[in-house]
């Protein structure tokens, strides 16, 4: 276990509707980076938040958005869904200025959009 | 950012120690390589990291030549419950520290 939560597990929405996601980080963590993973592929960078600010950013149109609040908690936002959303989302977080790369992953939601 | 090339997939019979390599041929000096382990509708899990020569964890073994250009992460003795995704990773992208997957070795392991 990693300490990472999120919530919920499953979610099924419709075309155009708006999901929130929640992530809560592992204790001591500053910083949570959220990413999606269609089927069969690797996981992608959708943002990184340090200390509520967004400090990083994938190929993701604005419709993807978050938040990070002060007791590092995060929230991703998707407005007017597509199908594509359809996809695990995974939120990872990590101590900045630890000197490494690693991040500890929450076992993630699995959006549908219909 | 420095890509990885890892085989799309390996099998194994169970008791069997198991290599996977990755070749990065344009890590930078300061690249760390990590390796995460996934199985189907989980999160990554972290499974070691290293930055040069080798390194032992209770898990795996993660060896690195002085060149830096591959590592080979060894699996001792595995079991059908290591059968999962591997995935190599090399680096970060400027301060997000962002942590770019490829798709990653599917290992199976065969009783």
């Amino acid at each position: 276990e990693t300490g990472v939560t999120q919530s919920p597990t499953h979610l099924i929405k419709t075309r155009g509707q708006q999901v929130t996601l929640r992530c809560s980080s592992q204790s001591g963590h500053n910083t949570v980076s959220w990413y999606q993973q269609a089927l069969g592929q690797g996981p992608q960078f959708i943002f990184q938040y340090y200390r509520e600010e967004e400090n990083g950013r994938g190929n993701f149109p604005p419709r993807f958005s978050g938040l990070q609040f002060p007791n590092y908690s995060s929230e991703l936002n998707v407005n007017a869904l597509e199908l594509d959303d359809s996809a695990l989302y995974l939120c990872a977080s990590r101590l900045a200025g630890d000197g490494t790369d690693t991040q500890y992953f929450g076992p993630g939601t699995r959006l549908t959009v219909l | 950012l420095a890509k990885t090339t890892q085989p799309i997939s390996m099998d194994s019979y169970e008791g069997q120690e198991v290599n996977i390599t990755c070749s990065h041929n344009n890590i930078a000096t300061n690249d760390y390589i990590t390796w995460y382990q996934q199985f189907p509708s989980q999160g990554p899990r972290f499974i070691i990291q290293g930055y040069k020569t080798k390194v032992t964890n209770e898990v795996a073994s993660l060896f690195i030549p002085a060149d830096r250009k591959s590592s080979t992460l060894s699996l001792p003795r595995v079991s059908l419950s290591d059968t999962a995704v591997y995935y190599c990773l090399v680096g970060f992208s400027g301060s997000a520290r962002q942590l770019t997957f490829g798709s990653g070795t599917q290992l199976t392991v065969l009783p």
